[in-house]
């Protein structure tokens, strides 16, 4: 069946770095790719989506972009901030359901 | 902003009991989704609901489960005999078109069964 595999954390950075997290999928046919973050204490929120190969989804400063050929949505920000410490979820979908991954929390020291 | 809200936020229940998990969707939207993640687990698709009817449902959601939309604001999730390892914490959530469209989740309803 379809799966997403992402690095396993925590990934702890500090304010202002680089901050990259692995995601590639299985699946056949054409999925949508989405990564979702969840604060401390809340729901799962979309941060961004690809609906086809190429695609880049961006948003508050991360993107992601569809690689077919690799099959990977590799999450990316060029300068992480505290604020951005929470769990990050990778998830495909081919239909109604999302497939997540098993989640990856991200650590923002000042 | 609207949001979709959950009730309650924890629920202890025993063995063997039925519980009720509930959900307020945002309004205007018309897909439903019920999810749940195990402690140290992934997040797993349970079921969707379009039109008063399942749209699609996984292997986890056998026949202890079931979904009503009751009226036109609420969303439930009825677990008819709990077992421990359903305890677990079960997200609710709802989109206004399938597939692509953005799902918006709830907080989560945390449910301990002892």
């Amino acid at each position: 069946g379809d799966s997403v595999t992402q690095m396993e954390g925590p990934v702890t950075l500090s304010e202002e770095a680089c901050l990259t997290i692995n995601c590639t999928y299985t699946a056949t046919g054409y999925p949508s790719l989405f990564w979702y973050v969840q604060y401390p204490g809340e729901g799962l929120q979309l941060l961004l989506k690809a609906t086809k190969a190429d695609d880049k989804g961006s948003n508050k400063g991360f993107e992601a972009t569809y690689r077919k050929e690799t099959t990977s949505f590799h999450l990316e920000k060029g300068s992480v901030q505290v604020s951005d410490s929470a769990v990050y979820f990778c998830a495909l979908s081919k239909g109604l359901g999302l497939t997540f991954g098993g989640g990856t929390r991200l650590m923002v020291k000042p | 902003e609207p949001e979709v809200t959950q009730t309650p936020s924890h629920q202890v229940t025993q063995m063997g009991q039925e519980v009720i998990l509930r959900c307020v969707p945002i309004s205007n939207h018309l897909y439903f989704y019920w999810y749940r993640q195990i402690l140290g687990q992934k997040v797993e698709f349970l079921v969707s609901f379009y039109n008063n009817e399942i749209s699609e449902k996984s292997e986890i959601f056998d026949d202890q489960f079931s979904v009503e939309r009751p009226d036109g604001s609420n969303f439930t999730l009825k677990i008819r005999s709990t077992k421990l390892e359903d305890s677990a914490m079960y997200f609710c959530a709802s989109s206004a078109a399938k597939t692509t469209d953005t799902q918006y989740f709830g907080p989560g309803t945390r449910l301990t069964v002892l």
